[in-house]
């Protein structure tokens, strides 16, 4: 069972364009989470989604980002018009549909944006 | 709104020592609390959940515990090697909003000497 898988590992990006970044869930798992680490500072939320559905999106930005699971393939974060400030890791995670207090969430390798 | 701190954020041991990594959270309201290594330019991986109802979790060398009432978690890691070197986070899933956010402390940068 492959775990949670990101892509790309890498982005560079100049001033102005659109970063998307890509997560596949591990099997199985319809919740997925995207947090983003910004440097010397710790993970934050951002969004929950269910497949088709944003749970919780309280930790998202107002602006420029959005993020969406659709029903076939892999969950998208998008940002638009990128300024220096959203260079950092994101990362995605996905735990089963199970809930409750058992539920474990996976982390993938996160991809690392950096803005130019 | 849940707050997490870490005490110590550094620790540098020699290879062989026990050791306690600590947690603190605001908000009582939790699921459970799940602690995490992440090495340098990766992701986390997951070491242990404890579920709120539970006092403590073991696996191998490492043993969680959790004082939910008064907002607390402790690692222990026993006989301590090289290659636990890393940073470890400890993060608490909250009750409110949805139930399914965790929020991370800033972590324990961890260094086992040889």
């Amino acid at each position: 069972n492959a775990g949670v898988m990101q892509n790309p590992r890498h982005l560079v990006r100049r001033r102005g364009q659109e970063a998307r970044l890509r997560c596949s869930p591990m099997k199985g798992h319809s919740h997925v989470y995207w947090y983003r680490q910004l440097p010397e500072e710790g993970l934050k939320f951002m969004v929950y989604l269910q497949k088709e559905n944003i749970i919780d999106e309280s930790g998202m930005p107002k602006e420029r980002f959005s993020a969406e699971f659709p029903k076939e393939g892999p969950s998208i974060l998008r940002i638009q018009q990128v300024v220096r400030g959203d260079s950092a890791a994101y990362f995605c995670a996905s735990s089963p549909p199970s809930g409750g207090a058992t539920e474990t969430q996976y982390f993938g390798p996160g991809t690392r944006l950096l803005v130019l | 709104k849940q707050e997490v701190t870490q005490i110590p954020a550094a620790l540098s041991v020699p290879e062989g020592e026990n050791l306690v990594l600590n947690c603190s959270f605001t908000d009582s309201a939790i699921y459970n609390l799940q602690w995490f290594r992440q090495d340098p330019g990766k992701g986390l991986t997951s070491l242990l959940l404890i579920q709120s109802s539970q006092r403590e979790q073991t696996s191998g060398r490492l043993n969680a515990s959790l004082d939910k009432s008064s907002g607390r978690s402790t690692l222990y890691i026993a006989a301590s090697q090289p290659g636990d070197s890393a940073t470890y986070l400890c993060a608490p899933r909250e009750v409110t909003g949805g139930g399914n956010k965790l929020t991370f402390g800033t972590g324990t940068q961890l260094k086992v000497e040889l």
